[in-house]
């Protein structure tokens, strides 16, 4: 069975500074790994998304994550965060087979200084 | 554009009254999720559907049911809920048997239970 392991539940950062959120995964073969963050009060919005290829890869909003088989880890990383990156992320694996069900992990809720 | 819609944005019900919760989308989807959300927790899949075929997962309580009676829509049936369901509810699409496929999301309903 795949798991998800997000092992910062919160990260404070200043407005400027840069950001990375780590990602751990398990999963028997070859992995479908996506960062999803989730304003307050809202649904899921997808911030990219990786399935083969180059391993490092870029979303929106400035974000941009690396995959790392070798770690099997999928970090989040954004050079410099706004003060609108404040919100809750989520990685998660998917499963192309068996619906494409999503695996998330525990989140990560990020907090932006002034 | 909204492409998946929830309705309500917000359903509150009494304790052991049966409520219904509502999905659509605009996608053309085969495959449609509904996933639990507690506070300050990650997303957890209740079930879904692959066209017309419903999956369970093993650990999904009795209490929830699901319908879906067109390639559109999908129905979260809650026969008599507890406090305990009270949660953010979120419905997500994919289109399955495709590589490079993602689920979309759309902005969920918390159900409050009194």
């Amino acid at each position: 069975a795949q798991s998800v392991t997000q092992p910062d539940i919160h990260i404070t950062v200043s407005e400027g500074a840069s950001l990375e959120l780590r990602c751990n995964y398990s999963y028997g073969a070859t992995p479908y790994l996506f960062w999803y963050v989730q304003s307050p009060g809202q649904g899921l919005q997808l911030l990219l998304k990786y399935f083969s290829g180059d391993t490092l890869v870029q979303g929106i909003k400035g974000f941009e994550a690396e995959f790392k088989r070798s770690q099997s880890s999928f970090n989040l990383r954004k050079p410099s965060v706004h003060w609108s990156d404040a919100a809750e992320y989520f990685c998660a694996v998917g499963a192309l087979a068996a619906g494409n069900k999503l695996t998330f992990g525990g989140g990560t809720r990020v907090l932006v200084k002034p | 554009d909204a492409m998946v819609i929830q309705n309500p944005r917000y359903q509150v019900t009494q304790f052991g009254k049966p409520v219904t919760l509502s999905c659509s989308q605009t996608l053309n989807h085969n495959v449609m999720y509904w996933y639990q959300q507690k506070s300050s927790q990650a997303p957890k899949l209740l079930f879904h559907y692959y066209d017309k075929d419903f999956n369970n997962e093993a650990d999904t309580p009795d209490n929830f049911q699901s319908r879906r009676p067109n390639t559109s829509f999908c129905f979260l049936d809650i026969r008599s809920p507890g406090l305990g369901d009270a949660a953010m509810y979120l419905c997500a699409t994919s289109r399955e048997g495709t590589l490079n496929t993602e689920a979309f999301f759309g902005q969920g309903t918390r159900l409050t239970v009194v």
